[in-house]
């Protein structure tokens, strides 16, 4: 039971348009929100996090979305730059464990 | 230099060995994490530790132990009793308090390969 869903397991996008990465989540009880990213054989880097108090949260070229109703975030990259290219995953947070669920994560490719 | 580090990079087993994985971080955070990743899947939560000492199991801790002697280190040690074994291993840890108490830091990984 996927409780944290990234339905596009790929998307390729042209140097300096707009990616949009989507993410779909089950559990009600998620409060906070990441977005991380990872090149192939390194682990993740913290990208750019969201509380479910807010339903906007924007760091430069980046800018997440919460929609708690529709239980749906997304992650806006603009402009996208070849250096974007890598795998995104989203992942929540509950209760005072701390622990994060992830998504299966989207591939981008921006292409120049 | 802060960070999480983790060797080896690549390690290659035999059928049958247990096999310890290293994970030490300088960051003084309190909660350490280990996560396996296969291809095409998200990262899954096999054991966390929120303070020396204790740990509790993830989503899949089957087949897998660890230790929480300091508070720098997390080993996680891959048992014979793990079905499918080979996968990329990632260590992470995070502050138990503070302004991104679930922000977690990752190290670098580790590629076992089990034959």
């Amino acid at each position: 039971d996927q409780q944290v869903k990234q339905n596009s397991p790929s998307l390729s996008v042209q140097e300096g348009r707009i990616s949009i990465l989507n993410c779909d989540y089950t559990n009600s009880m998620f409060d906070y929100f990441l977005w991380y990213k990872k090149y192939p054989a390194e682990g993740p880097t913290f990208l750019i996090s969201i509380s479910s108090i807010k339903d906007k949260n924007e760091d430069g070229r980046f800018t997440v979305f919460l929609n708690k109703s529709a239980k749906h975030l997304s992650l806006h990259i603009v402009p996208s730059q070849p250096g974007d290219s890598a795998v995104y995953f989203c992942a929540a947070s509950s209760g005072s464990a701390r622990q994060l669920t992830f998504g299966s994560g989207t591939q981008l490719t921006v292409l120049p | 230099d802060g960070g999480i580090t983790q060797s080896p990079k690549y390690l290659f087993r035999k059928e049958g060995q247990n096999v310890t994985l290293s994970c030490e971080q300088n960051l003084n955070h309190d909660a350490m994490y280990w996560y396996r990743q296969d291809p095409g899947q998200g990262l899954r939560l096999i054991y966390y530790s929120q303070i020396v000492n204790d740990f509790q199991k993830g989503d899949i801790a089957e087949g897998y132990s660890v230790s929480r002697e300091k508070k720098e280190s997390f080993p996680l040690t891959v048992t014979s009793a793990q079905k499918n074994p080979t996968a990329f291993y990632l260590c992470a840890s995070s502050m138990s308090i503070g302004v991104r108490p679930y922000e977690q830091y990752f190290g670098p990984g580790t590629r076992l390969t089990v034959t």
